[in-house]
């Protein structure tokens, strides 16, 4: 009974470079949510997702950032061109239809951009 | 959305009662307040959620006064794996946790 599970734990780019962060959700989950942490911050939501489906993407940067839950497969956040400040922890959270006991988070994936 | 104060850090010793206190005066009729707890280098995982009154679970109790604009997490009999910061986040119902507004936490430190 896997919780949620994300790849890599860690991830060194260098700057211009592209970074793709894996998220599997919890077995029984359909909703799938991002978040980044910067040093000495709160958690900030990014992007809620279903299959298939982009639900409320309102707190993605316009530019660079992407995110994608197909049909079959984990969900993929995906940062082109990657810049010293995208470094961060960035968490995957997943929850069944109703939410009622809050979100499962994974461990992160720690993005280093040198 | 509403805003929560908390104390930045606390230290408690093994075996005490720990009591976190959030303040949250702006607290809106339909939201609920919920707890997270993180360990390093891991994600936050949900403690506790209440509305009114008294929430317990097998983790923890959250006491929520009949005006609402504070809450306090009580951790029962602590040990040195609760050291961990603990957030206190307010939001519009059960189903729209990803609103939550996430602040710094409360750095709690578990002293033998």
């Amino acid at each position: 009974n896997a919780g949620v599970m994300q790849n890599p734990r860690h991830l060194v780019r260098r700057r211009g470079q592209e970074a793709r962060l894996r998220c599997s959700p919890m077995k029984g989950h359909s909703h799938v949510y991002w978040y980044r942490q910067l040093p000495e911050e709160g958690l900030k939501f990014m992007v809620y997702l279903q299959k298939e489906n982009i639900i409320d993407e309102s707190g993605m940067p316009k530019e660079r950032f992407s995110a994608e839950f197909p049909k079959e497969g984990p969900s993929i956040l995906r940062i082109q061109q990657v810049v010293r400040g995208d470094s961060a922890a960035y968490f995957c959270a997943s929850s069944p239809e109703t939410a009622i006991y809050g979100y499962t988070f994974g461990s992160g994936t720690r993005l280093t951009v040198v | 959305l509403a805003k929560t104060t908390q104390p930045i850090s606390m230290d408690s010793y093994e075996g005490q009662e720990v009591n976190i206190t959030c303040s949250h005066n702006n607290i809106a009729t339909n939201d609920y307040i919920t707890w997270y707890q993180q360990f390093p280098s891991q994600g936050p995982r949900f403690i506790i959620q209440g509305y009114k009154t008294k929430v317990t679970n097998e983790v923890a109790s959250l006491f929520i006064p009949a005006d609402r604009k504070s809450s306090t997490l009580s951790l029962p009999r602590v040990s040195l794996s609760d050291t961990a910061v603990y957030y206190c986040l307010v939001g519009e119902g059960a189903g729209n946790n990803r609103k939550l507004i996430w602040g710094l936490g409360t750095s709690l430190a578990v002293n033998p």
